[in-house]
């Protein structure tokens, strides 16, 4: 079967760095993304990876190794507005998403 | 980016009613339009997947009898819950794919049924 692994909770300070794992097994890979949701919205769109290695965006970095069926989001700098879910999901083969679980943020001041 | 709108935002029915909530990709020509369900603290469900011009395929356990899916055109799909029952409350998130095959969600639509 299809799976995807990441924390249910993480909690971190304000102003610091925090690194939210994620694994998967999927039938096929086409590539993965992270979602940030807020409570009581749509998921938007924070990153794709599908080649190997470290994309960063400002604060923001995704990591990907398909070998090892893994990949990780950095948050840098956090701020409290980052409190939120984070969502991995992989396109399979057949290009659809399979979806994590996701990680709940919580950030202290 | 591409925006999707969806609409209505919110909406709160009675029992037995039916209720349509329209997905459209702004900006772009979306093959392929996904229909969500998140019930609290849960993960995105995916109910079914649409095609423009051809009948949505449904995940297991969804009934295509009671979520309607019309996906009329490149840029428009909309889900009907029929006869809708408190059970059926929840948030619903529809997502447009374009020829990238990057996939752009919609707000959300939360449905309350009493």
């Amino acid at each position: 079967g299809q799976n995807i692994d990441q924390p249910t909770e993480m909690t971190a300070t304000e102003g610091a760095i925090v690194q939210i794992n994620c694994t998967y097994q999927t039938s096929g890979f086409n590539g993965l993304f992270w979602y940030q949701q807020h409570a009581g919205e749509a998921p938007t769109f924070l990153s794709y990876n599908v080649l190997d290695g470290l994309e960063e965006k400002g604060r923001f970095s995704s990591f990907l190794s398909r070998s090892k069926g893994y990949s990780y989001l950095l948050l840098k700098e956090l701020q409290m507005k980052d409190s939120a879910s984070y969502l991995c999901a992989v396109l399979d083969s057949n290009y659809q998403l399979i979806w994590g679980a996701g990680t709940k943020l919580i950030i202290k001041p | 980016g591409a925006v999707v709108s969806q609409h209505p935002s919110w909406v709160i029915c009675k029992s037995g009613t039916s209720v349509k909530i329209e997905c459209r990709s702004l900006d772009f020509q979306a093959t392929t339009m996904f229909w969500y369900r998140q019930f609290p603290k849960q993960s995105l469900m995916l109910m079914a997947t649409s095609n423009e011009g051809s009948k949505a395929t449904y995940e297991q356990g969804v009934e295509k009898d009671k979520f309607l899916i019309n996906h009329a055109s490149l840029t428009l799909s909309t889900l009907t819950v029929t006869s809708a029952h408190p059970e059926d409350s929840s948030f619903y998130i529809c997502s447009a794919r374009d020829r990238e095959r990057e996939q752009f969600f919609g707000p959300g639509t939360r449905l309350t049924v009493l």
